[in-house]
């Protein structure tokens, strides 16, 4: 069936750039996302890729597409405090379905 | 800025009891769903409508909960009888018709049933 993967904790020093992975199973996924949860909040969409991209770079996020290896990774530059949240990487195939994977907890260290 | 509005945000309810959230999309939004969070994952879809109609309830517990969207707006999610294993965010989404469309989400709804 289909499945997410994500390593479950990043801890990076303030200003340094994070990079978040993430592997999928599906390779019919048509859309990639990136959503960030805060705390006790719902999800807010950051960016996502279209599968016949390779990168997408929207101010500080870069997001990198290995179709063939099934590899999606989201990389934050001049990473601050405020980006300490939950990552979530979630794909979506023709079912309109997104399928999402456990997330990944970045902390930022000052 | 547009935004999916759920409510009540925090509910606590003892087992057996019923209880209800509800959702009101973004505008215009054709599309609503409700995903289900337990803690330490990430969100799974119960229900996905289009309009009034549902498309997708495959993971739907059918036997204790129920989903509607009568005039395709804003939508209820109930469970009757509530099971301590219910305890989770419940999160809204909505989104334009068509597949490539994103999916925005609400604040939420934590359940704890005690």
């Amino acid at each position: 069936g289909e499945d997410v993967e994500q390593s479950l904790f990043l801890s990076v020093r303030e200003g340094d750039s994070s990079v978040i992975n993430c592997t999928y199973t599906d390779s019919s996924s048509t859309y990639l996302y990136w959503y960030k949860q805060e705390p006790g909040a719902g999800l807010q969409l950051l960016t996502y890729i279209f599968s016949n991209m390779d990168m997408k770079q929207d101010q500080r996020l870069t997001v990198l597409l290995n179709k063939k290896d099934k590899h999606l990774s989201l990389r934050i530059a001049d990473t601050q405090t405020g980006d300490s949240a939950i990552y979530f990487c979630a794909t979506k195939a023709s079912s309109y379905k997104l399928i999402f994977g456990s997330g990944t907890r970045l902390l930022v260290r000052p | 800025e547009a935004e999916v509005a759920q409510s009540p945000r925090y509910k606590i309810t003892e087992k057996s009891q019923a209880v209800a959230f509800w959702c009101d999309p973004i505008s215009g939004h054709a599309t609503l769903y409700w995903y289900r969070q337990i803690l330490g994952q990430g969100p799974e879809l119960l229900v996905q409508f289009q309009d009034e109609s549902v498309v997708d309830d495959s993971q739907l517990p059918k036997d204790r909960f129920s989903a509607e969207r009568l005039k395709g707006v804003d939508s209820t999610l109930k469970i009757q009888p509530a099971e301590l294993g219910d305890s989770a965010m419940y999160l809204c989404a909505s989104s334009l018709q068509g597949a490539k469309n994103e999916q925005y989400f609400g604040p939420g709804t934590r359940l704890t049933v005690t």
